[in-house]
């Protein structure tokens, strides 16, 4: 098994809400990352888990809250999200030390309305 | 300034045509790494290099270490090709994305 599979695809959501993201692999990786994609531009990085834990967050708001429960899954649990949140939300993977194998999933579309 | 930066922003070709797109950094990396990304989709890797050149049927990259630069070269294009090409340099956890060519090849 050579990737990174997230769901749902697609993911229409008020403000109110609470939903969750979920993205598992089975290549043995333990660095798992969430990324934020807007239109027509680079991703931009969210966390990065080592395993299983939080190595880097970028400064996220809270209203996102990432979970590894553990090697295979990466969580993001959305609430109270704002219509600028939509966006395209990615997650990947890798080998912890040195990057190899790095493989990303097809994405979660995210509407909030 | 950012420390991926690709050309061109925009590419279009005619079917057949061979297809250059550019990559210079400013960081020290690990690996540097060529991605595509059709309209609306996830991320694909397409190359993974550290050194040298890798060929993957109608695609080669090629980086060059020491004037930290790396080139994806599209053979014989076709309008599958037809997506954003995206260059990202690695070092450690951190990824570092260029901001895309976007190609559409013309049939």
């Amino acid at each position: 098994d050579t990737e990174v599979t997230q769901t749902p695809k697609h993911l229409v959501m008020g403000m109110t809400n609470k939903k969750s993201l979920k993205c598992e692999q089975h290549m043995g990786h333990r660095a798992m990352y969430w990324y934020k994609q807007k239109a027509k531009k680079p991703p931009e990085l969210m966390f990065v888990y080592s395993y299983e834990k939080l190595s880097i967050n970028e400064s996220v708001p809270s209203r996102f809250s990432p979970e590894c429960p553990n090697s295979s899954l990466l969580n993001l649990h959305l609430h109270a999200l704002q219509p600028e949140d939509s966006a395209l939300y990615l997650c990947a993977s890798s080998h912890a030390t040195n990057n190899y194998g790095y493989t990303f999933g097809s994405g979660t579309r995210l509407t909030v309305v | 300034k950012n420390e991926v930066e690709q050309s061109p922003q925009n590419l279009t070709a005619q079917e057949g045509e061979f297809i250059t797109i550019n990559c210079s950094y400013s960081v020290g990396i690990s690996a540097l790494h060529w991605l595509q990304q059709h309209p609306g989709g996830g991320i694909v890797s397409l190359f993974m290099l550290s050194s040298g050149k890798k060929k993957h049927g109608r695609l080669i990259a090629t980086i060059n270490i020491q004037e930290k630069h790396s080139s994806l070269h599209i053979t014989a294009s076709h309008p599958r090709d037809s997506a954003v090409y995206i260059c990202a340099v690695s070092r450690g956890n951190q990824f570092y994305f260029g901001t895309g060519t976007s190609l559409t090849v013309i049939p």
